[in-house]
Order: structure tokens, then C-alpha cells, then sequence
């Protein structure tokens, strides 16, 4: 099976632009995860999603990310605007079910610095 | 409060020895499942083995087991049989069934070195 796409690999902006990140989970997989991994840390949940509609978005910084998942299957993540702190490698990654047993398939990661 | 959490920032190992990684959980939900997950240097994340806090017995996935300890609440995963590929970073993570719609929650991870 195809695994999780991401895009794009590799990102340079500057501090208070704007940036989005692209994700195209498993074909069949509900839940849709964005992740951010700050070097030398594990990842940090921003947001879950089951189906098209948000289960967590408790740690994602509103007042500058937002993400949504168009019809259950792509998702786009868009910081706006970034900040150095923002410098991070986001991971998307999906799940067939949210359940206790279902491990998460993840994409290559988009890398991102802030300058 | 931390729920994953991992005490060793590093581990060197020597190669074809065994090593174990250490993982303590923090949670009230009496349904979750531990995981550990690979990230080798080049940045994808790749899913090792399971454990569900009903089974009995341990996981064991080839080279991989899991030393699971539910009144300890520990997870450790031991790689047997080391080998050069097995250099990484090591992350272990949870889900919680009933209390957060399966939310995955990571720890800090471990780098593994593993030594020729």
C-alpha cells in the first residue's frame, strides 16, 4: 500500500511569513494526526482528526496554525504568521481506526526553518 | 504530568549484544496500548511493536519484545541480537482508549548507538 505523503519535503521562510504543509494520509485511514518535532524532542500532538471533523486541537496555537481535512481525506496544515520558534520537523501521520491497537503510519515530515 | 516518560537521553550498545530501553506511563484509562517507534537519522518514524494493556504476555515482533510490567507501569522494549542498522532514536507511545479518542502521546525518546 502507499504509505502517507507529504509536502514539501524541505521549507525556508521568514519570521512572520506565511508557510501551509500538505498530507495525504493511507488510503482508508480515518484518523489524520499533525505532529510537531522540535530537534532532540518527541513529537507533539497539534491536531487529530476523524474523518473531516476535529477530536483534539487542544496544543495547536490558534492564534497562528490552523489545518483542516477537506472531504476525510487530505489535510493541509498552515502556520500564518511563523515564528523562530515555529523551526520544527511537522510529521503527519494516519491510523485506520482510533483505537488502543492501531498504530500510526507516518509521512518523511516536512522540515521547516524560520529565519 | 508527563505520561510517557524515558529516562535515557542515550544508550551505546555493542554489536549482537541485547539492550533495553526504558518507558514508564502515567495513565487512569484501564483501556490503552503501548508502542515504540523507530526513527533512524534519516526522519521517518517506523512503527516497532504493540502492546494492549488487556494481553497476558508480552509482545514479541522478531528481534523486538517488550517487557511489559502493567503494575509498574513499564513498557521497556529489548532488542536482541543488535545490529548497525538498529541506530536510532527510539520513541515509546501510548493511546488511550476511553478518555482520549486515542490520542497518541510520545516520549522524549532514546538514541541508540550501536557499537561495531
Amino acid at each position: 500500500e502507499a504509505g502517507v505523503a507529504q509536502s514539501p519535503r524541505y521549507k525556508i521562510i521568514e519570521k512572520r511569513q506565511s508557510v501551509a504543509f500538505w498530507c495525504n494520509p493511507i488510503s482508508g485511514h480515518a484518523t489524520l494526526y499533525w505532529y510537531q518535532q522540535i530537534l532532540g524532542q518527541g513529537p507533539k500532538l497539534l491536531i487529530q482528526f476523524q474523518n473531516n471533523g476535529v477530536v483534539d486541537d487542544s496544543q495547536l496555537p490558534k492564534d497562528r496554525f490552523s489545518a483542516e481535512r477537506l472531504k476525510g481525506v487530505d489535510s493541509t496544515l498552515k502556520i500564518q504568521p511563523a515564528k523562530l520558534e515555529d523551526s520544527a520537523v511537522y510529521l503527519c501521520a494516519s491510523s485506520l481506526a482510533p483505537g488502543t491497537n492501531s498504530p500510526l503510519h507516518f509521512g518523511n515530515g516536512t522540515r521547516l526553518t524560520v529565519t | 504530568a508527563q505520561k510517557i516518560t524515558q529516562t535515557q537521553p542515550g544508550m551505546f550498545v555493542q554489536e549482537k549484544e541485547a539492550v533495553t530501553l526504558d518507558c514508564t506511563y502515567d495513565t487512569s484509562d484501564p483501556s490503552y496500548g503501548l508502542f515504540w517507534y523507530k526513527q533512524p537519522s534519516s526522519g521517518e518514524m517506523i512503527f516497532l511493536i504493540y502492546q494492549g494493556s488487556y494481553d497476558q504476555q508480552n509482545a514479541t515482533e522478531g528481534r523486538y519484545s517488550l517487557n511489559f510490567q502493567k503494575a509498574r507501569k513499564s513498557a521497556n522494549l529489548v532488542i536482541s541480537a543488535s545490529q548497525l542498522g538498529d541506530s536510532a532514536m527510539y520513541f515509546c507511545a501510548m493511546r488511550e482508549g476511553n478518555t482520549n479518542a486515542g490520542k497518541s502521546t510520545f516520549g522524549d525518546g532514546t538514541t541508540l548507538t550501536v557499537k561495531p
